[in-house]
């Protein structure tokens, strides 16, 4: 299994700034995503990073409020842009390899807009 | 969309007892996933299924993927206090390779 880390693991931002996530993998993975979640509550998707090309966003999230990077097989970035409270969330990211279904997460980034 | 229904939404047992729980999708699955998430950190994979019929254990935590291929089911035996977390199934989230949809989750609590 892989071991993912993600920078920050906490921030408080003020409302209209943007925070860009960092998420770094041990070891080249297939597949990276970004999730986010409401504390206790379930995980949604964010939207697929793809490698060298724009990432593949699910319903509801669009480039220009999170755009996503990912240059290489172990590291991506995640951005929030002009961030309003309903931002306010735990962001998650995940890398798949060979067992492509077996995501392992990296620990969280938890974001307060104030 | 794909959807996965997790029950009980929360759990509160004493320490010794056993756990079990389930999830049920709208649609017919390849691949179930078990994942535990403790306060503040990721989810961990417990557990990965395959095959419809399947029973694989991980110490005392045993999960079946159902016949029908539209279930699952998580057991713990002997529960003890660091059992405490967030309990996730989770299923292909449709045809996008790679993506997961995930259960509502089940909150278990452990009484010492």
């Amino acid at each position: 299994s892989a071991v993912i880390s993600q920078k920050p693991s906490r921030d408080i931002c003020q409302r209209g700034t943007s925070l860009t996530i960092q998420c770094q993998v041990d070891s080249q993975v297939t597949m990276m995503f970004w999730y986010r979640q409401q504390p206790g509550q379930s995980l949604t998707l964010i939207a697929t990073a793809n490698q060298g090309s724009e990432a593949t966003y699910e319903s509801g999230f669009v480039i220009d409020k999170f755009p996503i990077s990912r240059p290489n097989l172990t590291f991506s970035t995640l951005t929030v842009s002009n961030m309003s409270p309903e931002d306010s969330s735990i962001y998650l990211c995940s890398g798949a390899g060979t067992g492509v279904h077996e995501q392992f997460f990296g620990p969280g980034t938890r974001l307060t807009v104030l | 969309g794909q959807q996965l229904n997790q029950s009980p939404q929360s759990m509160f047992i004493q320490e010794g007892e056993d756990v079990s729980m389930n999830c049920t999708s709208s649609s017919i699955f390849n691949t179930w996933l078990w994942y535990k998430q403790d306060p503040g950190e990721g989810p961990v994979l417990l557990i990965a299924l395959y095959k419809a019929g399947e029973l694989t254990s991980n110490g005392r935590l045993t999960a079946q993927f159902g016949i029908t291929r539209k279930d699952s089911f998580l057991n713990i035996s002997a529960s003890i206090p660091s059992d405490v977390g967030i309990y996730f199934c989770a299923g292909p989230g449709g045809t996008s390779y790679g993506k997961l949809t995930f259960g509502q989750g089940t909150i278990l609590t452990v009484h010492p």
